[in-house]
């Protein structure tokens, strides 16, 4: 079964920082880009970034630039998110989605709370 | 950025209803759009991709069209399990962006 679980979220204070991983199962983690997408409580949904196959091209949305990293480890099937000086506008539900190809995310983890609060 | 706007905003509607969602760019985006459902809890699940193409396993009364600046995603006979939030997604260039979300409730 082709599967993304997302872990790592949690409350976190203003100015922290936190990890949020992503395993995948049940395809071939290492052939497709993938995805973070975030959403506020009571909001739509944002895109946060996205990151190549290899790990050579990472893109972001504006907001985060400078404070969060994408990253990957194809040989754990893992994607990352590293979220440094948090603020309370980073407080979501954070989505880790696959790309394939034109079709864009076919494949959703189930999501995980951030929190960010004093 | 390439802002996407979303129309309506919330829609009220009826099992069986034919209804219309329209997505707008702030400029062409080719085809380069997808739509999403979400319903409350749960992660969004991709419906339409390219503008126009039906996502495997989707029901065939799902269909988008357009192309450029103007979208728009139709559900031909609404049935009571797609009542739902809908969303359009621009990929054409980065930062990728969502329209604002359509609510459709029951009427």
């Amino acid at each position: 079964e082709v599967q993304l679980v997302e872990s790592g979220g949690g409350l976190v204070q203003p100015g922290g920082s936190l990890r949020l991983s992503c395993a995948a199962s049940g395809f071939t983690f290492s052939s497709y880009w993938m995805s973070w997408v975030r959403q506020a409580p009571g909001k739509g949904l944002e895109w946060v970034a996205n990151i190549k196959q290899d790990g050579s091209e990472k893109y972001y949305v504006d907001s985060v630039k400078g404070r969060f990293t994408i990253s990957r480890d194809n040989a754990k099937n893992s994607l990352y998110l590293q979220m440094n000086s948090l603020r309370a506008e980073d407080t979501a539900v954070y989505y880790c989605a696959r790309v394939e190809g034109e079709v864009g995310m076919d494949v959703w983890g189930q999501g995980t709370t951030v929190t960010v609060s004093s | 950025a390439i802002q996407m706007t979303q129309s309506p905003s919330s829609l009220s509607a009826s099992v069986g209803d034919r209804v219309t969602i329209t997505c707008r760019a702030s400029q062409g985006i080719r085809n380069d759009l997808g739509w999403y459902q979400q319903k409350p809890g749960k992660a969004p699940k991709l419906l339409i991709y390219a503008a126009s193409s039906l996502q495997s396993g989707v029901p065939s009364r799902f269909s988008g069209s357009g192309s450029g600046t103007d979208f728009t995603l139709t559900i031909s006979s609404l049935q009571p399990e797609d009542f739902a939030t809908y969303y359009c997604l621009q990929d054409y260039n980065y930062p990728h962006t969502f329209g604002q979300g359509t609510k459709l409730e029951i009427k």
